[in-house]
């Protein structure tokens, strides 16, 4: 089924530690992001990526990394996790890099820090 | 600063019909969109408007009035599928996604 994964589903992790959240989408879009979605809040993109070999900052990009060596994978890395870092993530492909089409969510990777 | 506004929270009866508003400030404007989120699962696309007036599909209608920063999505013959939580986002100058942070529907029997 064509679509976007994320894994994990859930973590749960003590602070300090090094966490890689990972995404493949296999839709062949150009662009991928990365949300987190907070209560109460709305969506907040952490990083994007317009294609492969290109990533950019998004409105909460502070502890977290990116990388897009691939058109199918986006993993977003916590090099030192924090307990603010507790939220649900959302990783989103497009088939346009100027974000007029339609976002492709995954599940969710929902993460809480200790 | 960028700023969406939609209500928290609205409350509906099965069979009846619900206009969720969306209200917005934003440099620039290049296209606004709704989306459908079930309580722990995935947002998904509901509509995109970029010029005014009213998008109709099937029992979901969204307007938009670019002069005024004003959206509404309207559900029509209510569901209890229906219960969920509805985003509004909007496309900004520098094609940058600014998402509300949503309106939780309750549907009653």
């Amino acid at each position: 089924i064509a679509g976007i994964t994320q894994a994990p589903t859930s973590q749960i992790l003590a602070a300090g530690r090094r966490m890689t959240l990972r995404c493949t989408q296999d839709m062949r879009h150009n662009a991928m992001y990365w949300y987190r979605q907070d209560l109460g809040l709305g969506l907040r993109l952490i990083h994007y990526s317009n294609t492969a070999g290109t990533t950019g900052k998004g409105e909460v990009p502070d502890g977290y990394s990116v990388s897009r060596a691939n058109t199918d994978d986006f993993p977003l890395t916590l090099a030192s996790a924090v307990p603010s870092q507790t939220s649900v993530y959302f990783c989103a492909s497009s088939d346009s890099d100027t974000n007029t089409g339609e976002l492709f969510f995954g599940e969710g990777s929902r993460l809480t820090v200790l | 600063g960028q700023n969406i506004d939609q209500p928290t929270e609205m409350t509906a009866t099965e069979g009846a019909i619900v206009q969720i508003n969306c209200t917005y400030q934003t440099s620039g404007f290049n296209g606004l969109f709704w989306y459908q989120q079930h309580a722990g699962e995935a947002p998904t696309f509901l509509s995109y408007n970029v010029l005014d007036g009213l998008e109709e599909k099937g029992r979901f209608s969204s307007f938009l009035s670019r002069s005024k920063g004003y959206s509404y999505l309207l559900l029509k013959e209510l569901q209890m599928k229906d219960s969920a939580s509805y985003l509004c986002a909007v496309l900004d100058s520098n094609y940058q996604l600014i998402w509300g942070a949503g309106t939780k529907l309750i549907i009653k029997p």
